[in-house]
């Protein structure tokens, strides 16, 4: 079974500093891999998602993950953070084509004035 | 598209009764899922449909909860009886299976659950 780490519980980073949220994926199979965020009081919404094909994937919000299968690893960063952008990231997984995702446990990404 | 309806947005009741969330998919998505939220435990999949049919209900807590799609475009999830510690965000989702968007989950905007 796939399943996803995210090492993280919070992020504290003032605004227009860059941002990494970190993410470890294990599987034995092919992965699909993505990146949600939840504002608060609302349902997770994609923020990008990697299939196959280009390792660095570019998402909405100016959000960009890279996929490496050596360090198993699928972190999220942003060049320079906004206050909008203070929400809850979640790293998922899914074994390539069969639905069910696994979440990960989330960060909440605080930005400060 | 309105994307995933969820209702009611908010329920407050108390221990003992029957609890009827409703969920009406994306049209044209034939997967759908029930997650429940909490400080806790985080984001975990109770259930999961496709093309009305239950696939996997293994993470559904106890026989007070249960699921039915009785068509593509609606589904339930009832507790009965409910008990405090079901207080939490249930949150419904959809998916396609083909098409560029495949795998990827559309969820609505949760119903927040209160058991007194």
């Amino acid at each position: 079974a796939q399943s996803v780490t995210q090492l993280d519980s919070q992020v504290p980073v003032f605004e227009e500093a860059p941002v990494e949220l970190r993410c470890n994926y294990s599987s034995s199979v092919s992965v699909y891999l993505f990146w949600y965020v939840q504002y608060p009081n609302q349902g997770l919404q994609l923020l990008l998602k990697y299939l196959s094909g280009s390792t660095l994937v570019k998402g909405i919000n100016g959000f960009e993950a890279e996929f490496n299968k050596s360090q198993t690893s699928f972190h999220l960063r942003k060049p320079s953070v906004h206050i909008s952008d203070t929400a809850e990231y979640f790293c998922a997984v899914s074994k390539g084509g069969y639905q069910k995702v696994t979440f990960g446990t989330g960060t909440k990404l605080q930005v400060i004035p | 598209d309105a994307g995933v309806i969820q209702s009611p947005r908010h329920e407050v009741t108390e221990m003992g009764q029957e609890v009827t969330l409703r969920c009406k998919p994306i049209s044209g998505h034939d997967y759908l899922f029930w997650y429940r939220q909490t400080m806790m435990r985080g984001l975990e999949l109770l259930i999961y449909f496709n093309n009305n049919v239950p696939i996997d209900d293994s993470g559904m807590p106890e026989d007070r909860f249960s699921a039915k799609m009785p068509n593509a475009s609606f589904s339930t999830l009832k507790i009965q009886p409910s008990e405090p510690r079901d207080s939490a965000v249930y949150f419904c989702a959809s998916s396609p299976s083909t098409g560029g968007s495949t795998d990827t989950q559309y969820f609505g905007p949760g119903t927040r659950l209160t058991v007194l």
